[in-house]
């Protein structure tokens, strides 16, 4: 069966930190991916999604990046943090339907 | 441009009751609807899906009713349990994007 992992779970970073939030997926083969980001109390924003090895694509202008150096992995990175990037991120994979991962809390300080 | 919403943001109910929740779409090309329950800290878990070919569809304790005519969508749970205690979204995918696009989510608050 699939299982998709991310990490790490909770991050506290400060203001200009560089980010790098990682997944991966096990039990399947070129899976499409997406970061998602999901601020205290609100719905789930798309931010990156991939459908193959170096394909990224970006949803919403940001102080963020994604890269895809292998088939199954995906990673979610920032060169400098703003505070505003604090939020929950969630990996994800699937098709029509959308698979999560357990999330990984940042928090901006 | 196209969403997802829900009706109430919140809904309590006694342990043992049947819930529902709803949910607004406004793309009539939508095709595809999925329900998914987040409770804290975690992320978001399938529950049950169904196209639009399809009126119902029923799960484990789970019905999902589908009303194209009023681009209306509803989660039905029968016999609540504190279990069932979570925030609810519900996602739709078709039209020119593609893309599942998520509502904003409704809490689910079990009292026993």
């Amino acid at each position: 069966s699939q299982t998709i992992h991310q990490w790490p779970a909770t991050l506290v970073q400060p203001v200009g930190s560089p980010l790098s939030l990682e997944c991966t997926v096990e039990g399947t083969s070129n899976p499409n991916l997406y970061w998602y980001r999901q601020a205290a109390g609100r719905g789930l924003q798309l931010l990156f999604y991939s459908v193959g090895i170096g394909q990224i694509s970006s949803e919403v202008p940001q102080n963020l990046s994604a890269s895809r150096p292998q088939d199954r992995q995906f990673i979610l990175s920032s060169k400098k943090l703003l505070l505003s990037d604090s939020g929950f991120y969630l990996c994800a994979w699937g098709g029509n339907t959308i698979y999560f991962g357990e999330g990984s809390w940042l928090t901006v300080v | 441009g196209e969403s997802v919403g829900l009706h109430l943001p919140t809904l309590s109910v006694q342990e043992g009751d049947n819930s529902i929740i709803n949910c607004a779409y406004s793309n009539s090309a939508s095709d595809y609807f999925i329900w998914y329950k987040q409770e804290s800290g975690k992320g978001p878990q399938f529950i049950i899906d169904i196209r639009s070919n399809m009126d119902k569809r029923q799960g484990q304790r789970v019905t999902v009713l589908l009303n194209k005519t009023v681009k209306h969508l509803s989660l039905q749970i029968a016999a609540t349990q504190p279990g069932d205690s979570a925030v609810y979204f519900c996602a739709e995918k078709g039209g020119a994007t593609n893309k599942l696009i998520f509502g904003t989510g409704t809490l689910l608050a079990v009292q026993p």
